[in-house]
């Protein structure tokens, strides 16, 4: 299947810090997705990206679709304890292809 | 409320037995996806539905089947056939086949 690298793979902040991460592909996407996921729950959505160079905001997060399209980035602002979780990037290559999942970042914020 | 129920939340079986997963979604969605989440992995797709009567293989097919009788309903089996069935496995729904996924909260199956 198609690999698409997440980093950092784990993350420990402290309360009130800026987080950035990232997700990488050797290959084209033309759509990306940001999920998080809480503790043996299911992920929930984000923000889904559709245009390359795409900056969109949820609240206290903001993702871009990067230029090359081979890229997103998904960056948390002033992190609360709530902001615990796994964040996944998805991404989808083509019309009709289905979404593939990068490995995570595990974010744990620190009170 | 709208949305995508997994049942049951966890579940045990001993080894050589096949066991179902449920999934319905009540968001009127024609797509329909299990994928398997191990610890420290993303998600892999096992199989998916674009319409009722139809589903594809996904990258990690073998030792499972699915059903797609209904729209609503999208029943996983997972039989004595996989190696490694202990995992966390998420049921996902989606408008159509380009749409962002919507998921339920996940069964944890754990084989004995």
């Amino acid at each position: 299947g198609q690999q698409l690298n997440q980093s950092p793979q784990s993350m420990f902040i402290q309360e009130g810090e800026d987080v950035s991460m990232n997700c990488t592909s050797s290959s084209i996407f033309n759509t990306w997705l940001w999920y998080k996921q809480d503790p043996g729950e299911g992920p929930v959505l984000l923000i889904a990206l559709y245009k390359a160079g795409e900056l969109t905001s949820n609240g206290r997060l903001t993702a871009q679709f990067g230029i090359t399209r081979k890229d997103s980035f998904l960056n948390i602002s002033a992190s609360i304890p709530s902001d615990v979780g796994i964040y996944f990037c998805a991404g989808q290559r083509y019309t009709g292809n289905q979404f593939y999942f990068g490995t995570g970042t595990s974010l744990t914020v620190i009170p | 409320d709208g949305g995508i129920t997994q049942s049951p939340k966890y579940l045990f079986r001993k080894e050589g037995q096949n066991v179902t997963l449920s999934c319905e979604q009540n968001l009127n969605h024609d797509a329909m996806y299990w994928y398997r989440q191990d610890p420290g992995q993303g998600l892999r797709l096992i199989y998916y539905s674009q319409i009722v009567n139809d589903f594809q293989k996904g990258d990690i097919a073998e030792g499972y089947s699915v059903s797609r009788e209904k729209k609503e309903s999208f029943p996983l089996t997972v039989t004595s056939a996989q190696k490694n069935p202990t995992a966390f496995y998420l049921c996902a729904s989606s408008i159509d086949r380009d749409s962002e996924a919507f998921f339920g909260q996940g069964t944890r199956l754990t084989v004995v």
